[in-house]
């Protein structure tokens, strides 16, 4: 039973253009979302993150909108440069019973930017 | 990934072999965790620690044992490989539980033939 849905594997889109990477969930207990990009060869850094109390968080290019009514977080990279081309995981974590130490991943969407 | 350090960076084990994949971490962090990230499989979460001396299992655990040594040092450990575990591992660390996120290390490329 997947919690953490990234349903689309690829996405491809022109330098300066927008990215719109989606995540889907089913745990309505999750209450952490998180984004990480991954290069090849490298592990997954922390990208940006946003907490159930809030519909958008934004920092820098990276902008992520939560919609807690249909269980969405969404992605925005704006412009996108080719330095953005990797997977992109989609992570979630229920901290309503005190202290919870996991984190819930999706499958990754792999972003290509063309120049 | 500064601060998540882990050896090997590659291995080759044949089936039924034993090894222990290494994982330090030096930001005095309290969480640390197994993954592991098949294709097409985004991360799954094998084993956890949520603070030294005690251990939890993720969503993947079997065939897989860990130790948290000491607050610095979670160590994963296949006792008998099989080439279902041939995969690219993980090690994260995290500051306790809540609202935060996880750092990486750089991970292990294990085949197992």
């Amino acid at each position: 039973d997947q919690q953490v849905k990234q349903n689309s594997p690829s996405l491809s889109v022109q330098e300066g253009r927008i990215s719109i990477l989606n995540c889907d969930y089913t745990n309505s207990m999750f209450d952490y979302f998180l984004w990480y990009k991954k290069y090849p060869a490298e592990g997954p850094t922390f990208l940006i993150s946003i907490s159930s109390i809030k519909d958008k968080n934004e920092d820098g290019r990276f902008t992520v909108f939560l919609n807690k009514s249909a269980k969405h977080l969404s992605l925005h990279i704006v412009p996108s440069q080719p330095g953005d081309s990797a997977v992109y995981f989609c992570a979630a974590s229920d901290n309503s019973g005190g202290s919870n130490y996991k984190l819930t991943f999706g499958k990754g969407t792999l972003l290509t930017v063309n120049p | 990934n500064a601060g998540v350090t882990q050896t090997p960076k590659f291995q080759v084990l044949k089936t039924g072999q034993s090894m222990t994949l290494q994982c330090a971490q030096d930001m005095n962090h309290n969480s640390m965790y197994w993954y592991r990230q098949d294709p097409g499989m985004g991360l799954r979460l094998i084993y956890y620690s949520a603070s030294e001396g005690t251990t939890d299992k993720g969503e993947v655990p079997n065939g897989y044992n860990v130790s948290r040594l000491n607050k610095r040092e979670f160590s994963l450990r296949l006792e008998s490989a099989a080439p279902s575990q041939t995969s690219v591992y993980f090690c994260a660390m995290k500051e306790g539980g809540g609202f935060t996120e996880a750092f990486f290390g750089q991970g292990t490329r294990l085949t197992v033939v």
